[in-house]
């Protein structure tokens, strides 16, 4: 199946600092990333869908200022979480859609795990 | 309303029996559904996609009921290594993403 690929895997920063994470379709172009955020116990939500060369769109409630996001390849997305505070803590996944065996299917990255002192 | 909903769980079951989950959708216009797998502090995986007619892959079987918005997932000779979150997944027609139930917790015992 496809692979996506996230760094890093893990982040521990002290507050106001800024996050860089890069999810990439190592073998196949993905037009379209997902950004989805995930607290302990808590189900996937959808942060933001990203688009190559165009703004992402971002899902309510969520802040485009705080979350950058930039989609400059087909196969690289990052998203940077501004002036991090601890309640920023949780597991960042991204997806990038694909296709295997004939089906458009949605891989995941492995996610990286960001926490804020 | 949600888009998807599943009952949380968890679900405790001995190794060796069947257990089955259920998921609901809203929208009754939704076309593709899948069954994901989430291990603890891991990223989901596809387990299985859904189709109309039902699909079966090893000990695993997954049924669409479009009359009544339903998804089911039933396991058989469950495996220790079953034990896992598992997410009800649906794709809503327009939309390029796709809607994550809560997920259901399954442990399996020994």
């Amino acid at each position: 199946g496809a692979v996506v690929s996230q760094h890093p895997s893990r982040v521990i920063c002290k507050s106001g600092t800024s996050v860089k994470i890069e999810c990439r379709s190592l073998d196949f172009q993905a037009t379209t990333m997902f950004w989805y955020r995930q607290f302990p116990k808590q189900s996937l939500m959808l942060m933001a869908t990203s688009n190559e060369g165009s703004k992402a769109t971002y899902e309510q409630g969520v802040e485009k200022d705080k979350f950058l996001i930039n989609h400059a390849s087909l196969t690289l997305s990052t998203l940077t979480v501004t002036s991090a505070h601890p309640e920023d803590s949780s597991f960042y996944i991204c997806s990038a859609r694909g296709t295997s065996g004939g089906s458009d299917t949605q891989y995941f990255g492995p996610g990286t795990r960001l926490t804020v002192l | 309303r949600k888009e998807v909903e599943q009952d949380p769980g968890p679900f405790n079951v001995p190794e060796g029996a069947t257990v089955a989950f259920n998921c609901t959708y809203s929208n009754s216009a939704s076309q593709s559904f899948f069954w994901y797998r989430q291990d603890c502090r891991k990223e989901p995986k596809l387990l299985m996609s859904v189709y109309s007619s039902g699909n079966e892959d090893g000990r695993f079987t997954a049924q669409l009921n479009r009359a009544s918005q339903y998804i089911s997932l039933l396991i058989r000779d469950s495996k220790l290594s079953d034990s896992a979150t598992y997410l009800c997944v649906v794709n809503l027609p327009g939309a390029n993403n796709l809607f994550f139930g809560t997920g259901t917790r399954l442990t399996v015992i020994p």
